[in-house]
């Protein structure tokens, strides 16, 4: 059974940092490309990243490039997501996602930036 | 404001159909496979349709998708209870180099 588990979340104050993790376990992590989505309270899905299989191709949402960095440990079927210069408009519950469709997703962690 | 157009609402009664109908562009729907996705409140999202009308094991032929230019339409048919939730569309944007969602649909079965 596929299971993808977020951690890492918390309260951080706005221009603080954070790193999430996905932990993966029940599939091969190394053969699928991944993603992260956020949602923040009340509002509907919004994508942030994505990574291949190898990791040498990502792509990020505008509203974080160059502020957060997605990258993977096939070796320990980790995913991650390094987010600095957080902002208020950044809170939000964060997904890891399998596949470039998203076929399964995590519980999601939560992330709350404010002062 | 989200990329692809959904209505923001959808009702129906028990045992009735409905259909959610999501607009885009060329360089996403038109050139690049749509998914589906449920999001009960409370819960993770769920993929209920890939590859504009593949439905993933587990999920009932209630639910079914479709694709025509560069627009998708998901139907749910024999309406539950169960199937009050929010209801997504995505797919990749060429042109942006980005995956996009609809800004979600509120089923109501009343």
């Amino acid at each position: 059974e596929v299971h993808l588990v977020e951690s890492g979340g918390g309260l951080v104050q706005p221009g603080g940092a954070l790193r999430l993790s996905c932990a993966a376990s029940g599939f091969n992590f190394s053969s699928y490309e991944m993603n992260w989505v956020r949602q923040a309270p009340g509002k509907g899905l919004e994508w942030v990243s994505y990574i291949s299989r190898s990791g040498n191709t990502r792509y990020y949402a505008d509203s974080v490039k160059g502020r957060f960095t997605t990258s993977r440990d096939n070796a320990r079927n980790t995913l991650f997501l390094q987010m600095d210069s957080l902002r208020v408009d950044d809170t939000a519950i964060y997904y890891c996602a399998r596949a470039h469709y998203c076929d399964s997703w995590g519980q999601g962690t939560l992330v709350t930036v404010s002062s | 404001q989200s990329v692809l157009t959904q209505p923001p609402s959808v009702s129906a009664a028990p045992g009735q159909k409905v259909t959610i109908s999501c607009s885009g562009i060329t360089s996403n729907i038109g050139n690049n496979f749509v998914s589906w996705y449920q999001q009960v409140p409370g819960a993770t999202p769920r993929l209920l349709i890939y590859y504009n009308n593949n439905r993933p094991s587990g999920v009932p032929d209630r639910f079914s998708g479709s694709k025509s230019g560069t627009s998708a339409t998901l139907g749910i048919s024999g309406l539950q209870t169960g199937d009050e939730a929010d209801y997504y569309c995505g797919t990749w944007d060429s042109s942006l180099s980005a995956v996009v969602f609809g800004g979600g649909t509120k089923l109501t079965v009343l």
